[in-house]
């Protein structure tokens, strides 16, 4: 089955410390997003790239780095510098046209 | 602007009756109204969506309700279920599912 899985499901990390969460795709998809959801808030742009080797800004990118070495794979590292960690994260793909924004099924990391 | 409003925040219906949710945009630029559905746990699923060349769409119990002059499309789901019981988004585009802007989310629940 084509998808997109992101890893772990839940993550738990000292303050302090950096952490990556991975998104991996077999969809064929260009384009990888991650999102950010808080409770009362929607979901917030991060980052997002439509080509291999190319990434763009969203909303929310302070404290935030990614990288995209293949098309399939789209991981996050959340740094020290964000100053408010703690949340659900969600990874999406589209291949544009008339393609829709397919979802994983997130990572809820906790940093305490 | 690129905020999408959504309310109402919670919403509680009873099975059977008409489940009615309300966004309202500002950029008139947005060509892509999508709705997504959230269960516990999981990403966001595409439900249906809409571009503003039509007032109405439908698809099964879900129909989503275009106004162009009003900036404002609201998704209508009849004979609500149970099943139904999610966390519902409204979005939009300049492009086609690339870089959605998201409403804050309506959680509805559904009593038996």
């Amino acid at each position: 089955d084509g998808g997109i899985t992101q890893s772990p499901k839940y993550l738990f990390r000292k303050e302090g410390q950096n952490v990556t969460l991975s998104c991996e795709q077999n969809l064929n998809h260009d384009a990888m997003y991650w999102y950010r959801q808080d409770p009362g808030q929607g979901l917030r742009l991060i980052y997002y790239s439509q080509i291999v080797n190319d990434f763009q800004k969203g909303d929310i990118a302070e404290g935030y780095s990614v990288s995209r070495e293949k098309k399939e794979s789209f991981p996050l590292t959340v740094t020290s510098a964000q100053k408010n960690p703690t949340a659900f994260y969600l990874c999406a793909s589209t291949t544009g046209g008339n393609s829709p924004l397919h979802f994983g099924n997130g990572t809820r990391l906790t940093v305490t | 602007q690129q905020q999408v409003k959504q309310s109402p925040q919670s919403l509680i219906v009873q099975k059977g009756g008409i489940s009615i949710i309300n966004c309202a945009y500002e950029n008139t630029a947005f060509d892509y109204f999508p709705w997504y559905q959230q269960f516990p746990g999981k990403g966001p699923a595409l439900l249906i969506a809409i571009r503003p060349d039509v007032s109405e769409k439908k698809e099964g119990r879900f129909t989503i309700s275009f106004n162009k002059s009003a900036k404002q499309f609201s998704l209508h789901i009849m004979d609500s279920q149970p099943g139904d019981s999610a966390t519902y988004f409204c979005a939009a585009s300049m492009e086609y599912g690339n870089k959605l802007v998201f409403g804050a989310g309506t959680i509805l629940r559904v009593k038996s």
